[in-house]
C-alpha cells in the first residue's frame, strides 16, 4: 500500500513570505516517483515537478525548491517570497511500481497568499 | 493548441440521466485516465487505459463506463445519475503505460452537478 499526508490543510501567509508544504509519503517500493501539483482557483491541474526515488538531489526552479528526504519520507515544497498569484491548492503524489502503477495523491494544502 | 482537452466545461443535469464527458488528447500518449475530484478536492483516480486497453479499474460503480475509441480519446459514460456523482471529473494523459514512472497531464477538468 502506498500513501501520501500532507498534514497542511491549509496555509495563509503574507505576500514576500516563504511558505514550505510539507509532503510525508509511505511505500513498500524502492523504486517510485514523487509529484507536486499546482491548482490554481480557475480548476486545472498543472504539473510541476517529478523525481525518482534514487535522486535525492533537491532542485530549484526560479523561486520553487524541493527538498527531497528518503530518510524521513519528506517531499517538501518551499515557494520563495511568495506571490499572490501562488495561491492554489498543491498536491504532493506517489507512484509505486507495486501498486500496479497507480498514483496516489495527498488531499492537498490550500495556500492563500495575501497582498 | 490544447494538449488534453475535455467537453462538457460544464455539465448540469438531472438525477437519474445519462451523460457523456469526452476527452481528447494530441500529445501523442499511450495511456489516459480519468479522475474524480469531490468537494474537498480529494482526487481518486478511476480509470486507465493504455492503447485503448483497461489497465487500472478503481472500485466505482459499475454505472460509470469509459470507452476508448482509440488511444488518444478516451470518454466516460455515466448511467443513473446520483446526487453523489457531483464532482470534477478529470482526464490525463501520459506517455508510457501508467503513471508509475510517467508524468500525467490533466485536461481542464469537467464540473459535474447532478441535481
Amino acid at each position: 500500500a502506498q500513501k501520501v499526508t500532507q498534514a497542511q490543510t491549509e496555509i495563509s501567509v503574507v505576500e514576500k513570505e516563504d511558505v514550505t508544504l510539507d509532503c510525508v509519503y509511505e511505500t513498500r517500493d524502492t523504486t517510485y516517483y514523487l509529484f507536486w501539483y499546482k491548482q490554481p482557483p480557475s480548476g486545472e491541474l498543472v504539473f510541476l515537478i517529478r523525481r525518482n526515488s534514487f535522486d535525492e538531489q533537491n532542485e530549484i526552479s526560479g523561486r520553487y525548491s524541493w527538498n527531497f528526504q528518503k530518510s524521513t519520507s519528506s517531499f517538501n515544497f518551499t515557494i520563495t517570497a511568495s506571490q499572490v498569484v501562488d495561491s492554489a491548492v498543491y498536491f504532493c503524489a506517489l507512484s509505486g511500481r507495486t501498486n500496479a502503477g497507480k498514483s496516489t495523491f495527498g488531499d492537498g494544502t490550500t495556500l492563500t497568499v495575501k497582498p | 493548441d490544447t494538449a488534453v482537452s475535455q467537453t462538457p466545461k460544464y455539465l448540469v443535469t438531472q438525477m437519474g440521466n445519462d451523460k457523456s464527458i469526452k476527452c481528447e488528447q494530441n500529445l501523442g500518449h499511450d495511456t489516459m485516465y480519468w479522475y474524480k475530484q469531490d468537494s474537498k478536492k480529494f482526487l481518486k483516480i478511476m480509470f486507465s487505459y493504455n492503447n485503448k486497453e483497461l489497465i487500472i479499474n478503481e472500485t466505482v460503480p459499475n454505472r460509470f463506463s469509459p470507452k476508448s475509441p482509440d488511444k488518444a480519446h478516451l470518454n466516460l459514460h455515466i448511467n443513473s445519475l446520483e446526487l453523489g456523482d457531483s464532482a470534477v471529473y478529470f482526464c490525463a494523459s501520459s506517455q508510457g503505460r501508467g503513471p508509475f514512472t510517467d508524468t500525467q497531464y490533466f485536461g481542464p477538468g469537467t464540473r459535474l452537478t447532478v441535481l
